[in-house]
């Protein structure tokens, strides 16, 4: 079966831009979850989705924010790019909340 | 919070055994995940423990004590294909969706 699918893989943007990343979860996995790793700080979660509805959001500043949609597809946004955006954007999928998460291949976004 | 420890490295030698500490404080507990990561690959899945004890899978293993909040994963067999990044991670809460990765451990397999 089909894995996660995160579009692009890479993506070079400038400072102040913004990005929107995108993530198509295994089918029937309804639960999609975003990481950014960094060699610095790991992985680091974001937030994290299920039926649409956002039910966990991590540490991270409100210029980055998602959404789900009706087939469990999620997107990411990430406003006024800074030069510390510079990372791997993980995405997750599980079929519920008990099961293991598998990732994507990710998006490597570079900010210039 | 959460506060997820394991080394920084090891190096072991092809057929040999090596085991990966993983020491955590959460705020709740519900689960502990091992993932291998290869440079520029995506973290695969290899183990998830909820209660006490020892899971096997082949060649690699993974433990659990919820009394010391410690975990290892265990691989046996040491071969090359092993060196990557093994990423230990805690979900808190059952109603807490997100996972607490710790920052990695680079295993490197020597012939």
């Amino acid at each position: 079966k089909a894995g996660v699918t995160q579009t692009p893989r890479y993506l070079i943007k400038t400072r102040g831009q913004q990005v929107t990343l995108s993530c198509s979860p295994i089918s029937g996995h309804r639960s999609v979850s975003w990481y950014q790793q960094t060699p610095g700080q790991g992985l680091q979660f974001l937030f994290e989705y299920f039926s649409e509805t956002q039910r966990n959001k991590g540490n991270f500043p409100g210029r980055f924010s998602g959404r789900q949609f009706s087939n469990s597809r999620s997107e990411m946004n990430v406003s006024t790019l800074e030069l510390g955006d510079s990372a791997l954007y993980l995405c997750a999928s599980s079929l519920s909340s008990g099961d293991g998460y598998t990732f994507g291949s990710g998006t490597r976004l570079t900010v210039v | 919070g959460q506060n997820i420890d394991q080394p920084t490295e090891m190096t072991a030698t092809e057929g040999a055994i090596v085991q990966i500490n993983c020491t955590y404080q959460t705020s709740g507990f519900n689960g502990l995940f091992w993932y291998q990561q290869h440079a520029g690959e995506a973290p695969t899945f290899l183990s998830y423990n909820v209660l006490d004890g020892l899971e096997e899978k082949g060649r690699f293993s993974s433990f659990l004590s919820r009394s010391k909040g410690y975990s290892y994963l265990l691989l046996k067999e040491l071969q090359m294909k092993d060196s990557a990044s093994y990423l230990c991670a805690a979900r808190g809460s059952a109603n807490d969706y997100k996972l607490s990765f710790g920052a990695g451990t680079t295993v490197t397999v020597r012939a």
